[in-house]
């Protein structure tokens, strides 16, 4: 089983909709969650920190269940600009773990 | 303010050559992290540098070799290139370890 899983994708939504994605992570003894976009060819950038209590940015939404060791991200009402891959970051005792990344495609 | 920049931007090596990769962090940051990445794939950790020493180590071979400077830059070496190195290779850079991430625009290495 791989460290950090998530939905394969992709995923092709029009404008205005509501995805979710979700990841899996198997050590529980992980600290931190992070969910990143990476562009065609670009570096990742930070999208959110993910805490225990779950956090909201504007249009994001990002969950952790500890129990079931998951983390998700909802993005309402979908741009075009959302358009990316969404990776899925996990850290514990100073190594990082990326997921494979679930590619979104937002449609006018 | 700066942010994370690297060098070079693109490079085209033979196997069996060696490689140097420089990132310089973020302005303010202390810990440097790097990742390679093969196309379609999430950005595998390679290591992370903290205090001029290694602090982890994901599964990479002894090829890979690294090194921070006082001044918190850091770089990449890799020898004996394989066709397989061929990836974008990414440096983090970060305040301390266990905390957020910022990425540098890569190297992209390819190996023929």
């Amino acid at each position: 089983r791989k460290e950090v899983e998530q939905d394969p994708g992709p995923f092709n939504v029009p404008e205005g909709a509501t995805v979710a994605f979700n990841c899996t992570y198997s050590n529980s003894a992980s600290q931190s969650f992070f969910w990143y976009r990476q562009d065609c060819r670009k570096e990742p950038k930070l999208l959110m920190s993910v805490y225990s209590s779950g956090n909201e940015d504007g249009r994001f939404t990002a969950q952790l269940n500890r129990a079931s060791q998951y983390i998700s991200l909802l993005i309402r009402d979908s741009k075009l600009s959302d358009s990316a891959t969404y990776l899925c970051v996990v850290y514990n005792n100073n190594d990082m773990r990326f997921g494979a990344g679930t590619r979104l495609t937002v449609k006018p | 303010d700066a942010g994370v920049t690297q060098s070079p931007t693109h490079l085209i090596k033979t196997r069996g050559q060696q490689v140097t990769l420089r990132c310089s962090p973020k302005s303010g940051h202390d810990t440097v992290s790097w990742y390679q990445q093969a196309l379609g794939q999430g950005p595998q950790f390679i290591f992370q540098y903290y205090e001029e020493e290694e602090r982890q180590r994901g599964n990479f071979p002894d090829r890979f070799s690294g090194h921070q400077f006082p001044n918190y830059s850091s770089e990449l070496n890799v020898n004996a290139l394989l066709l397989g190195d061929s990836a974008l290779y990414l440096c983090a850079s970060s305040l301390g370890t266990g905390r957020e991430q910022y990425f540098g625009p890569g190297t992209r290495l390819t190996v023929t």
